[in-house]
């Protein structure tokens, strides 16, 4: 089964640094690209980052939002995308889902896990 | 960037239509073909819908379909049914590697 689990979530305090991860399954993990997308409690989807496959580079792009602050990584080894969050503000509260690539249409996401939860407060 | 414009609510009782809107500008709806479509029911992971506007993957029925013209985009459920009852978001490609979500629609089925 295709499948994408995030872990990593929980409560930190404010400036406070954390990361999350995303385990795939089911698939070849390097032939995609990865994003992340966060929502709110009670808002709508945010999209925070996009990492290409190895094969393009694994170059990285992110919203302007967390820019400098948020990084996104992969280890091809472990089928594990990585985002790593540092100074962390109140408004980053949310759910965080990563999602992957379609093959067909690269700028649709296919396969969503089921988001790991981040609070940011004192 | 901001959020695609959709409308908070839109509801049709079983059996009948109803149409999403999603408008943007042209850097992002306008400016491309990828618009995509997302169904997200409550606690629930975002779904994938619809992709390049108007194409339904694998598995979605086909009373699901999409358009755009200009900055706005389009959703339309033909024969509403219960379990159409979501939340439902677009999603456009902006250019260099970036993307922008509408602020999400709740259908409602009466």
């Amino acid at each position: 089964e295709v499948q994408l689990v995030e872990s990593g979530g929980g409560l930190v305090q404010p400036g406070r640094s954390l990361r999350l991860s995303c385990t795939a399954s089911g698939f070849t993990f390097g032939d995609y690209a990865m994003a992340w997308v966060r929502q709110a409690p009670g808002k709508g989807l945010e999209w925070v980052g996009f990492m290409r496959s190895k094969t393009y580079g694994g170059t990285t792009y992110y919203a302007a939002s967390v820019k400098g602050r948020l990084t996104i990584s992969r280890d091809e080894s472990k089928n594990i995308a990585y985002l790593q969050m540092s100074g962390l503000k109140t408004e980053d509260t949310a759910t965080y889902f990563c999602a992957r690539a379609y093959v067909t249409s690269w700028p649709a996401f296919d396969i969503w896990g089921q988001g790991t939860m981040v609070t940011v407060s004192s | 960037q901001s959020a695609l414009t959709q409308p908070r609510s839109v509801s049709g009782s079983p059996g009948q239509s109803v149409t999403i809107s999603c408008t943007g500008t042209s850097s992002d709806v306008g400016g491309y073909k990828y618009v995509s479509w997302y169904q997200q029911h409550p606690g629930k992971a975002p779904k994938f819908m619809i992709y390049d506007v108007s194409k339904r993957p694998s598995g979605v029925p086909d009373r699901f379909s999409g358009s755009k013209s200009g900055n706005t985009a389009s959703l339309t459920i033909s024969g509403l049914q219960a379990e159409d009852e979501a939340d439902y978001y677009c999603c456009s490609y902006a250019g260099s590697f970036t993307w922008v979500f509408g602020g999400g629609t709740k259908v409602t089925v009466l």
